[in-house]
C-alpha cells in the first residue's frame, strides 16, 4: 500500500504568480485535506475535500482554492502570491472508517520571492 | 485556537521512557485524542489515538485519565530518532468539524 505523496517538493515563485500543488491520496483513502505551515508554527487548516467536494474550510482567502479528482487524488491553487504564503503544504488523507484519521505526505516548500 | 496545553520542550535519556503530557481540559465527550510527531521538515506522522481507554500500538501507549481532561503519550525506550516535535490534539472523529488544530507542541529532545 503506497502512502501520500506530493509534488513537487520544492518550489520557487515570486510575488502575484499562481500555483498548483498536487497530492496523490493513500490508496482507499476517500478524504483529502490541505495545511499551510510557517516555520516555526503548527500546520494550519485549509480545506477539506470529500467526493470531489469542498467539505470544510480554515480561514484562508478565496485566492486558495481546490480540486478533487475521481481517483481522489487532490490539487490545491494559490492565486496572486503574497511573501507570506512561503511555507510547507501539507496535505493528509483520510482513513474512511468511523474515525477518519489522517495520514499526511512529506510536502510542497513553496518559497514566494 | 488548540484545545490542548503542552510543554513546549523536554528533554529524555536515549533508552529511557520518554513521558509527554498534554492537558485537554474543555475537552467534549465526542472529541478522541489524537497524538502526531513531526521530524524536522518532514510531514507529521500519526503516532495514536484514544477515547477513553489507553491505547498501546508499536511505537507509544496513551494514557488517557479518568475524567478525560488530560493524557501522556508514552515512548517505552527512546531513541535518537524519536527527537521531534510531538502534537497533542483533541478532535470529533469524522466530517468537517474532524480537521485537525495543532497548537505549537512539545519539542522532545532525545540524548545519548
Amino acid at each position: 500500500e503506497t502512502g501520500v505523496t506530493q509534488s513537487p517538493t520544492h518550489l520557487i515563485k515570486t510575488r502575484g504568480q499562481q500555483v498548483t500543488l498536487r497530492c496523490s491520496s493513500q490508496s482507499g483513502h476517500n478524504t483529502v485535506s490541505w495545511y499551510q505551515q510557517a516555520l516555526g508554527q503548527g500546520p494550519q487548516f485549509i480545506f477539506q475535500y470529500y467526493r470531489e467536494e469542498e467539505n470544510g474550510r480554515g480561514n484562508f482567502p478565496p485566492r486558495f482554492s481546490g480540486l478533487q479528482f475521481p481517483n481522489y487524488s487532490s490539487e490545491l491553487n494559490v492565486n496572486a502570491l503574497e511573501l507570506d504564503d512561503s511555507a510547507l503544504y501539507l496535505c493528509a488523507s483520510s482513513v474512511p472508517d468511523s474515525q477518519e484519521t489522517q495520514y499526511f505526505g512529506p510536502g510542497t516548500r513553496l518559497l514566494v520571492l | 485556537d488548540a484545545k490542548t496545553t503542552q510543554p513546549p520542550s523536554m528533554d529524555c535519556a536515549e533508552g529511557r521512557a520518554a513521558n509527554l503530557p498534554c492537558n485537554h481540559s474543555t475537552i467534549s465527550g465526542n472529541e478522541y485524542v489524537y497524538w502526531y510527531r513531526q521530524i524536522h521538515s518532514q510531514g507529521p506522522q500519526y503516532i495514536i489515538h484514544g477515547l477513553k481507554n489507553n491505547e498501546t500500538n508499536e511505537m507509544a501507549s496513551l494514557i488517557i485519565t479518568e475524567d478525560r481532561k488530560s493524557s501522556t503519550l508514552i515512548l517505552p525506550h527512546a531513541t535518537l530518532r524519536d527527537t521531534a516535535v510531538y502534537y497533542c490534539i483533541v478532535r470529533v472523529a469524522r466530517g468537517s468539524q474532524g480537521n485537525l488544530i495543532f497548537g505549537k507542541g512539545t519539542k522532545l529532545s532525545v540524548k545519548p
